[in-house]
């Protein structure tokens, strides 16, 4: 069954460091989302992406973030300068058609844990 | 920003039980409905979707849905110790893309 991937499963960090994480989403889905969830609290959207492009941004998303689709198949989610409270789990999740409902859902890859020092 | 809640439990059931997990939601237009489970420092696995007033079933699971009172609901029967997890219900962003979760309700089975 295809499935998203992430890498790292664990990266660690300086703050003020760069961070690059790195997601494979199933293969002919069309849209791609980051979310992140701190230790304790719930799941929260980053960023949407389709067509190459930002479709949807949360608060969260500010400049310190950035998204690519750098080739066909990896969708990556930058973070600039990273800070203490950048410290969560983040999700990559990939859907076929955009369109949420009965018919189509969002699957999540495996998460990559991000730890700022 | 859609407001989902969520008891946050801890609900425990003693196995072979029913299970009843609820979710209310704010926003009157939402037309579709996500339940995903998580296992701790897992990613979220989807259950159900459910978009249409009434009850839905899929094996073990039955999701409820009454948009007047705007209200979700998940039923696990025969509950197993493999159920044990947090369960997060979900609502679309207004513009289709985003999920909107709710901080989920943990549930606990014991054999």
């Amino acid at each position: 069954e295809p499935e998203v991937t992430q890498t790292p499963s664990h990266q660690v960090t300086q703050m003020g460091q760069e961070v690059i994480l790195r997601c494979v989403p199933i293969s002919n889905h069309l849209y791609f989302y980051w979310y992140r969830q701190i230790l304790g609290q719930k799941v929260e959207f980053l960023v949407s992406f389709y067509n190459n492009e930002i479709s949807e941004k949360s608060e969260i998303f500010d400049d310190q973030f950035s998204v690519e689709r750098p080739d066909g198949s990896n969708f990556t989610l930058k973070i600039r300068s990273t800070k203490l409270e950048d410290s969560a789990m983040y999700f990559c999740a990939s859907e076929a058609s955009g369109v949420l409902g009965a018919t189509d859902t969002q699957y999540f890859g495996p998460g990559t844990r991000l730890t700022v020092l | 920003q859609k407001e989902v809640e969520q008891n946050s439990g801890p609900l425990s059931v003693p196995e072979g039980a029913i299970a009843s997990l609820n979710c209310t939601y704010s926003d009157r237009v939402s037309q579709s409905f996500f339940w995903y489970r998580q296992y701790s420092g897992k990613s979220p696995e989807l259950i159900m979707s459910i978009y249409s007033n009434g009850d839905k079933e899929d094996g073990r699971f039955t999701a409820q849905l009454n948009k007047a009172s705007q209200y979700v609901s998940l039923l696990i029967r025969d509950s197993q110790p493999s159920d044990s997890a947090t369960y997060l219900c979900a609502v679309p962003s207004n513009s289709g893309y985003a999920l909107n979760f709710g901080k989920g309700t943990s549930l606990l089975v014991t054999p």
